[in-house]
Order: C-alpha cells, then structure tokens, then sequence
C-alpha cells in the first residue's frame, strides 16, 4: 500500500541556518504530495502541496519539488526562525481514495 | 470561514465514564476524518466519512470507540467507557471531494482528552 517515510526528529538548528527535512513516499498511480505543519498546541494545517511531477510547492519561504524519480519530496528553507519550531508532516493522497498517508512527524527546534 | 470545530478543547474524566467529543466540519466539506495523536503512537487515522457515511472504521482500537455522523455539519466520536489509556489529542479533519487527490484536509484545533 501507500506510505511515507520521512527523515526522524528532532533536528535542532539555529537561527538562519538551511533546513531540509527528507521525505520519500511509495505509492501507485500519480499522487499528490503535501507538507503539513504543526505549531504547539495547535492542530495540522497545510504548508505547501504538489500535485504533479516536478511541480514546486511554495510558502513562507519553504519548497518542496516533486521528484517522481526518486519519488521524493523534501522540504527546505533557506533561513530558518525561532518561529518555525514545529514538527512537519509529509504527507500523500492518491486518486480514487478518500484518506492522506502521513509520515511520522519530523519536529524541528529552531534556537535563537 | 470559523474552520473545523472542535469541542470541548480540553476534557479530565475518570476511568470508566462515557466521553463524548464533537467536530463541526467546514461547510461544503464531504469528507471528515477523526484522528487520535500521542507521543507515543503518533498521529492515528480511527475513522472517516464521505457524504455522512463511514468508510473506513479499521483503526477504531476497539468496541469501545464509536463515532457517527447524522448530518453534513455534525460528528461525534464516543468512549465507552473512557480507560486512562485513551488519554490523547483528538483531532477532527475535513476537506472537499473526498476521492480527488488534490483537496488538502483541514484540521480542528483538537480535544486534549485525560482519563485518571
């Protein structure tokens, strides 16, 4: 079946530094790929998707690329703040099904 | 748009009371999605619905949960009875078109539920 794997937490950073947070997803048919995040005490809400091969998910200065070759979709940043300590989620959903795939939860401390 | 409602944000019971958590979904939403987080097992799919009706209640952990949906705006997940085992966020999704691949889920703000 579908599954999402993604890099394991915490990963602890300072301020501005670069941040990638892997995910690869296997998966039938042609899914589309999301990055939700999740602030404390708060619940997911998305961050960016992509819905086709080598589509670019932007916001809030965060990417993620579609890569259907090394079915990956890995989120970066090139400057993180102390207010992006969250913990992120890669996540797919694939047609014909009514459910998202969720990775574990990669949690990122940011230290000013 | 108020979002997905979640109520009560916040529930301390005893071991062996009945729970009763509600999730008003965003209007126009088909789909909803009830889900249990913990540090331990993560974030946990139980059940979800598409026009009102379940389809999927295999991660419902056992008889003790149930859930319904009587209409588009209205769901409920119950603990009968309530176990400190239970104790987890519980959170509430929904989204539009429930099989097209592109529709992101929206989620509540959560029910911190503890059992002593």
């Amino acid at each position: 079946g579908d599954s999402v794997t993604q890099m394991e937490g915490p990963v602890t950073l300072s301020e501005e530094a670069f941040l990638t947070i892997n995910c690869t997803y296997t998966a039938t048919g042609y899914p589309s790929l999301f990055w939700y995040v999740q602030y404390p005490g708060e619940g997911l809400q998305l961050l960016l998707k992509a819905t086709k091969a080598d589509d670019k998910g932007s916001n809030k200065g965060f990417e993620a690329t579609y890569r259907k070759e090394t079915t990956s979709f890995h989120l970066e940043k090139g400057s993180v703040q102390v207010s992006d300590s969250a913990v992120y989620f890669c996540a797919l959903k694939n047609t014909g099904g009514f459910k998202t795939i969720f990775g574990a939860g990669t949690r990122l401390f940011v230290k000013a | 748009d108020a979002g997905v409602i979640q109520s009560p944000r916040h529930e301390v019971t005893e071991m062996g009371q009945e729970v009763t958590l509600r999730c008003k979904p965003i209007s126009g939403h088909n789909s909803l999605f009830w889900y249990r987080q913990t540090m331990m097992r993560g974030l946990e799919l139980l059940i979800y619905f598409n026009n009102n009706v379940p389809i999927d209640d295999s991660g419902m952990p056992e008889d003790r949960f149930s859930a319904k949906m009587p209409n588009a705006s209205f769901s409920t997940l119950k603990i009968q009875p309530s176990e400190p085992r239970d104790s987890a966020v519980y959170f509430c999704a929904s989204s539009l078109a429930g099989q097209s691949s592109y529709n992101e889920q929206f989620f509540g703000p959560g029910t911190r539920l503890t059992v002593l």
